[in-house]
């Protein structure tokens, strides 16, 4: 059974376009990361989040713990934005404490 | 300075090598992870260290072997691999004050290593 779910797993958009990236988890958490990975490797956090909601730019990330999901969404898309997002919730206790847990990813392309 | 530095970049070695991974931050971090990824799947938990000491194995061959000399340093020795430890492997590292740890992750770019 997977902690994380993500969806879609592939998604194609135009440039201009408006995404969401859906992520529900089973375990409990301290807080969520979302993450982009690009092509070739390393890996940047977008947001941390542990309530409601956070902007950065084009990009928001919304969460509702007692429903244990989490959206993020990326405004006014544009082929840079072509990776693959990561939802890794953080456990909060015991044994899971501090861990992360990863969605399988979401792959986005946006074509111009 | 927010990067997590990862040297060297790509990395091809023979089974009988040995070789090194090194990780260095100087964000003043105290919590620094080891990640191994293989293509198209989430990254896996390896080690954890905390103030400079092992404090996560998640069951990795000994042929893996981590060290940490000092706050800003990580290396990952290797020794003996075979083709299936072929992966990306990741340094992270987050804050930690006394003695809570704040989980924003800040991630290097991976060394990329192929085990002939």
């Amino acid at each position: 059974k997977n902690e994380v779910e993500q969806s879609p797993q592939n998604l194609t958009a135009q440039e201009g376009e408006f995404i969401t990236i859906n992520c529900s988890y089973s375990v409990g958490i301290s807080a969520l990361h979302w993450l982009q990975q690009h092509p070739g490797g390393g890996i940047v956090s977008l947001f941390m989040l542990s309530s409601g909601k956070k902007k950065h730019g084009r990009l928001i990330a919304t969460i509702n713990i007692q429903e244990k999901h989490s959206s993020l969404h990326i405004t006014a898309s544009h082929p840079r934005d072509s990776a693959v997002y990561i939802c890794a919730p953080i456990g909060d206790r015991g044994s899971t404490l501090g861990r992360l847990y990863f969605g399988r990813g979401t792959q986005l392309t946006v074509w111009p | 300075d927010t990067e997590v530095t990862q040297t060297p970049k790509h990395l091809v070695m023979g089974m009988t090598n040995k070789k090194s991974l090194k990780c260095e931050q100087h964000m003043g971090h105290r919590a620094m992870y080891w990640y191994k990824q293989k293509a198209k799947k989430p990254p896996e938990l390896m080690f954890v260290y905390s103030y400079e000491k092992l404090s996560i194995n998640e069951s990795v061959p000994s042929r893996f072997s981590p060290e940490c000399p000092n706050s800003s340093l990580l290396n990952l020795h290797l020794h003996a691999l075979q083709p299936e430890d072929s992966a990306l492997y990741l340094c992270a590292s987050s804050l930690k004050l006394r003695g809570r740890i704040f989980w924003e992750l800040f991630f290097g770019e991976g060394s990329r290593l192929t085990v002939l």
